[in-house]
């Protein structure tokens, strides 16, 4: 499985913008690039994916390095809520494993 | 907004009894998964399946463990014997494709005393 590196825990204050990274130095061209979080005490939430171009949806943004070696999770306005670990993820687009690979993730705790 | 259901929310055995998760995916979902996640520690994967078939299962995943979807509807996880370190968080999650995003419910605390 393709590793990520992600540091182990980030700090904000309440709506300010979060970039989390994620490096992904082994990633192959078919590796999807995909983000999922966990609040406490619940199951895993998807967040957003991409594969080269940078994407934008109502939860997050994803900023993808050029050579795709790295990306940013970039939440704009962090609340309260948002607190929780979140998870970079690599799946091959080919379909050769339909599982999701969760490491340790970033967490990240959101001040008052 | 569609969800994953799972039930029951949490439940107790003695060691060695068989216990049956139980999930709703959503509905015109064609994966489905189990995970699990001990306490303070990574989710991991279980079981993929797809076309009333496993796919794909983790080491974990050894024959004490088993799969079913025994409708149209509901997907389920045996235990046959639970073990104390069976003991743990276990998420059911469904896509509608293999490349699309995961859904996933809220768990089932499963405590083996």
């Amino acid at each position: 499985d393709a590793k990520t590196t992600q540091p182990n825990s980030m700090e904000s204050n309440e709506e300010e913008p979060v970039h989390l990274p994620c490096n992904h130095s082994t990633i192959s061209g078919t590796d999807y690039i995909h983000w999922y979080r966990q609040l406490p005490s619940q199951g895993p939430e998807y967040v957003i994916h991409g594969l080269t171009s940078n994407v934008n949806n109502r939860m997050a943004s994803l900023a993808i390095a050029e050579d795709r070696k790295s990306s940013t999770l970039i939440l704009h306005r962090a609340t309260l809520r948002d607190a929780a670990v979140y998870y970079c993820i690599l799946r091959d687009r080919q379909g050769g494993s339909e599982k999701l690979v969760f490491g340790k993730g970033t967490k990240l705790t959101v001040n008052p | 907004e569609p969800e994953v259901t799972q039930t029951p929310s949490h439940q107790v055995t003695q060691m060695g009894q068989e216990v049956i998760l139980r999930c709703v995916p959503i509905s015109n979902h064609l994966y489905f998964y189990w995970y699990r996640q001990i306490l303070g520690q990574k989710v991991e994967f279980l079981v993929s399946f797809y076309n009333n078939e496993i796919s794909e299962k983790s080491e974990i995943f050894d024959d004490q463990f088993s799969v079913e979807r025994p409708d149209g509807s509901n997907f389920t996880l045996k235990i046959r014997s639970t073990k104390l370190e069976d003991s743990a968080m276990y998420f059911c999650a469904s896509s509608g494709t293999v490349n699309t995003e995961a859904f996933f419910g809220q768990g089932t605390r499963l405590t083996v005393v």
